[in-house]
């Protein structure tokens, strides 16, 4: 059972790089989602999906681009690294389940640093 | 917007005690779950236990409940007979009842079991 699965797992880059985080899940989930998670703030919503094509902004989406071509995966990209976006990223995705909140399954996280 | 408070940046509990973490929220939706998540040192996130705003009674998983109090806007999560196991961040979440699970994390509790 892969789950969700998040590469690399570790990366570091140097300011104005670009770079993509890749996220796939095999359990036929509509919603996809990136956080990030950094001390002391918890885990912020920096883009979603509710199905293939559809995507839109959370809490903190400046500096991040997805798109969402298949069901299972959902690319995040850095168009040009900034230190401030050195944090822990986390993919989680889950069904659509009208008048309920499902649960998010996450991925095991992806550690950026930028320098 | 929704927001999630989580008063206790850290905590500590002997093993075999109970301890109470505490989350506090503020919504304007009329329906919506309410989530604890846990994230040992190895970083991947567990999921816990869910409350859906319309239950009438409080959620139980094992060793896990949640304590809702609706006209207070709490959702504590309590934890009977404590693991040193148990040592681990802890996320309280808010998610709206759309099928969008786009929740919002509070900022974490951490616990430490002592023997």
């Amino acid at each position: 059972n892969a789950g969700v699965t998040q590469t690399p797992k570790f990366q570091v880059l140097k300011t104005g790089q670009s770079m993509t985080l890749q996220c796939a899940q095999d359990m036929n989930h509509e919603y996809m989602s990136w956080y990030r998670q950094d001390p002391g703030m918890g885990l912020r919503l920096i883009h979603y999906s509710v199905g293939a094509g559809i995507t839109d902004q959370g809490e903190v989406p400046n500096g991040y681009n997805v798109s969402r071509s298949t069901t299972e995966d959902f690319p995040l990209r850095l168009l040009s690294a900034a230190p401030s976006q050195t944090s822990v990223y986390f993919c989680a995705s889950s069904f659509l389940v009208q008048g309920a909140s499902g649960e998010l399954f996450f991925g095991e996280g992806s550690r950026l640093t930028v320098l | 917007a929704q927001k999630i408070t989580q008063t206790q940046p850290g905590m500590f509990v002997q093993e075999k005690e109970a301890v109470t973490l505490d989350c506090t929220y503020d919504t304007s939706d009329q329906s919506y779950g309410l989530f604890w998540y846990k994230q040992p040192s190895s970083g991947e996130m567990i999921f816990l236990i869910y409350q859906g705003s319309y239950d009438e009674q409080n959620a139980t998983e094992g060793r896990y409940s949640l304590n809702f109090q609706k006209a207070r806007k709490s959702a504590n999560l309590v934890i009977s007979a404590s693991q040193l196991g148990d040592s681990a961040m802890y996320f309280c979440a808010h998610g709206q009842a759309d099928g969008y699970n786009k929740l919002i994390f509070g900022a974490g509790t951490r616990l430490a079991v002592h023997p």
